[in-house]
């Protein structure tokens, strides 16, 4: 069973901090998803990473796909309260994508 | 252009009723997902369809839960007989490929609850 394990589970922090969420896996994936739900709505989708090592960036967000395509981190810069909300990874392979344990972020003013 | 749209919103059901969740995919979207979700929690996947098959249900348990995407009309995830364990977001995606690298598109999501 391939699993993605995300840390930390909560975190907690002061509008203009920097943050970093994990994505770990012991399992190799074709492209590496990252979405953010909001409550009372479904996941939207933030960006895809498909090559090992590839960095990508969306506004203050930073994406990564580790090397051997098994990892991924999400980098926060200067949090603002609109950030709120359940980060969760995906990996993708064969036919479907296999979710994250999710992280919660909260940012408070 | 309309996105995914599942309803209904929420679902209260006792337990040994069945509960049917409707979902309509995308326009020009022929692959639908069912994931589950419990509070605080990420996404547990049920179920892959396309129409009129389904690719792959390793995520949904043996008895009492079914899927359907037929060719005309939305898909549904029937769950029989529920049970507490049942109560859960469910939801729905959809995409115009196959999710290897292709985004989901995600519905706002069915809360069951079964008392």
């Amino acid at each position: 069973t391939q699993l993605l394990e995300q840390s930390p589970q909560f975190l907690s922090i002061q509008e203009g901090e920097n943050l970093t969420v994990y994505c770990n896996s012991s399992s190799v994936f074709s492209s590496l998803q990252w979405y953010r739900q909001e409550p009372g709505e479904g996941p939207v989708l933030l960006v895809t990473v498909v090559t090992g090592g590839e960095v990508k960036k969306l506004k203050r967000l930073t994406f990564q796909f580790g090397d051997a395509r098994k990892d991924s981190s999400l980098h926060i810069t200067a949090a603002q309260p609109g950030d709120t909300g359940l980060y969760l990874c995906a990996g993708g392979n064969t036919d479907k994508l296999i979710f994250g344990t999710g992280t919660r972020l909260q940012v408070f003013p | 252009n309309a996105g995914v749209m599942q309803n209904p919103r929420h679902l209260v059901r006792r337990r040994g009723q069945e509960a049917r969740l409707r979902c309509s995919p995308m326009k020009g979207h022929s692959h639908v997902y069912w994931y589950r979700q419990l509070p605080e929690e990420g996404l547990k996947f049920m179920v892959y369809l396309q129409k009129e098959n389904i690719i792959d249900e390793s995520g949904m348990p043996k008895e009492r839960f079914s899927a359907e995407f037929p060719k005309e009309g939305p898909s549904i995830l029937r769950i029989q007989q529920v049970v507490r364990g049942d109560s859960a977001a469910y939801f729905c995606a959809s995409s115009p490929y196959s999710s290897y690298n292709s985004p989901l598109h995600f519905g706002n999501g069915t809360r069951l609850t079964v008392t």
